[in-house]
């Protein structure tokens, strides 16, 4: 059972661009939502991560967008750099169930110079 | 460097047979988890130690098993060994059994011929 949905597989992105990754889950009870990404060659690394009380996280370039009610969430990625190309992992855990992170199925991200 | 070694990088072996890939977790961390990544799966989890112990259990097949040693380094035993059983194996850590946030290896690369 899929409980986390991610979209699109893949994007291909002009620099300066905006990237724009979205998830869904299943599960009401997951309440941490990270996302990871990963380069070729290296294993994924915690890029940002929210929590259900908060509608928005911004770091930097990036931003998390949460919507409860849609139970959905989003990774964008402002002004998207070469170097930002890489694959993205959204993620969702239930602290009452170990915190056991349950991935989506990525997206390869694409910025061309 | 993410401070979780995993060895060996790249393993290449036949159908039938047994290996075992090694994780030693990030200094201070004692929580391991095993990740089964393939190109039509996305991060799969496979299993959890915590200072030794099992900690939850995923989609593991009961071809496959690990453990977790008294210096905290984690082995996965992958046995009769499948064509499909070829993927990426990640090893993460974490300081605590509910940490949500992982550390994850480079991962070993498993081809099954």
């Amino acid at each position: 059972q899929q409980q986390v949905k991610q979209s699109p597989q893949s994007l291909i992105v002009q620099k300066g661009g905006i990237s724009i990754i979205n998830c869904a889950y299943e599960n009401t009870a997951f309440d941490y939502f990270p996302w990871y990404q990963q380069f070729p060659g290296k294993g994924p690394a915690l890029l940002i991560a929210i929590r259900p009380d908060v509608s928005e996280k911004k770091e930097g370039r990036f931003t998390i967008s949460f919507n409860k009610s849609a139970k959905q969430f989003s990774l964008h990625i402002m002004d998207s750099q070469p170097g930002d190309s890489a694959t993205y992992f959204c993620a969702a855990s239930n602290n009452n169930a170990g915190n056991m992170l349950t991935f989506g199925g990525g997206t390869r991200l694409m910025v061309k110079p | 460097d993410s401070g979780v070694t995993q060895t060996p990088k790249h393993l290449i072996t036949a159908t039938g047979q047994r290996v075992t890939l090694r994780c030693s977790p990030r200094s201070g961390d004692l929580s391991v988890y095993w990740y089964q990544q393939s190109l039509d799966q996305g991060l799969q989890f496979l299993i959890q130690y915590y200072n030794g112990e099992e900690r939850a259990k995923g989609n593991i097949l009961e071809r496959f098993s690990a453990q977790q040693f008294p210096d905290l380094h984690s082995e996965l035993n992958l046995s009769s060994l499948e064509l499909g059983d070829s993927a990426l194996y990640f090893c993460a850590s974490s300081r605590n059994s509910g940490a949500n946030v992982l550390t994850f290896g480079a991962g070993s690369r498993l081809t099954v011929l």
